[in-house]
């Protein structure tokens, strides 16, 4: 069973730039969320996707967006970027809807802004 | 308590000493509690999911145990070895999928 696969590995991107970030689950899990870690900082909720809809939004700024298609893969968007956006994103699947499940995590997406 | 903590901040042991830490989380409306394991270049991988006051759960040498009541969850690790170096990370559920992690403990574990 193949795992999550996050693409690209790392990114470097200018200050001003958009970008966007890709996230393919676990088959048959229909939810995707998203993650972002600084350093000195943990692991960050950016949004969390359930057969296309948006349920759930951490506490960050609409430069951030996210959408995912009907095959569950999940794609995250980051306009204007700033330095501060410099960090790891990490994508987690999950099958459940109402309970929590486990998490199963992609190896990250390194974004550099310069 | 209002986020997920965890202590100590890092450990440094020696191999096959036993080694615990701590995540405290909010004890109100308690649904489960998440134990990660996050080893350096990849993905966090889950060790535990927690739903059951008292519950103890165990995976090879890691063991944790659970106290919705006050809310705090102790993780074991017992005769420590190099390949358990890894961050250690809780969470608390919230709406949805959505996790609150703590920082996490990092544990360094000398040969």
């Amino acid at each position: 069973k193949a795992g999550v696969t996050q693409t690209p590995r790392y990114l470097i991107k200018t200050r001003g730039q958009q970008v966007t970030l890709s996230c393919s689950p676990i088959s048959g899990h229909r939810s995707v969320s998203w993650y972002q870690q600084t350093p000195g900082q943990g692991l960050q909720f950016l949004f969390e996707y359930f057969s296309e809809t948006q349920r759930n939004k951490g506490n960050f700024p609409g430069r951030f967006s996210g959408r995912q298609f009907s095959n569950s893969r999940s794609e995250m968007n980051v306009s204007t970027l700033e330095l501060g956006d410099s960090a790891l994103y990490l994508c987690a699947s999950s099958w459940g809807r109402d309970r929590p499940t486990e998490a199963f995590f992609g190896q990250g997406t390194r974004l550099t802004v310069v | 308590i209002l986020n997920v903590e965890q202590s100590p901040q890092s450990l440094h042991v020696q191999e096959g000493d036993s080694t615990n830490f701590t995540c405290s989380f909010p004890s109100s409306n308690f649904y489960a509690l998440h134990w990660y394991r996050w080893e350096t270049a990849k993905s966090p991988e889950a060790l535990f999911v927690m739903t059951l006051n008292g519950d103890e759960k165990k995976k090879g040498r890691i063991s944790a145990t659970l106290n919705t009541k006050e809310g705090y969850s102790y993780l074991y690790i017992k005769g420590s070895q190099p390949e358990d170096s890894a961050t250690y990370l809780c969470a608390h559920p919230g709406y949805g999928n959505k996790l609150v992690f703590g920082a996490g403990t990092i544990l360094r574990v000398k040969s």
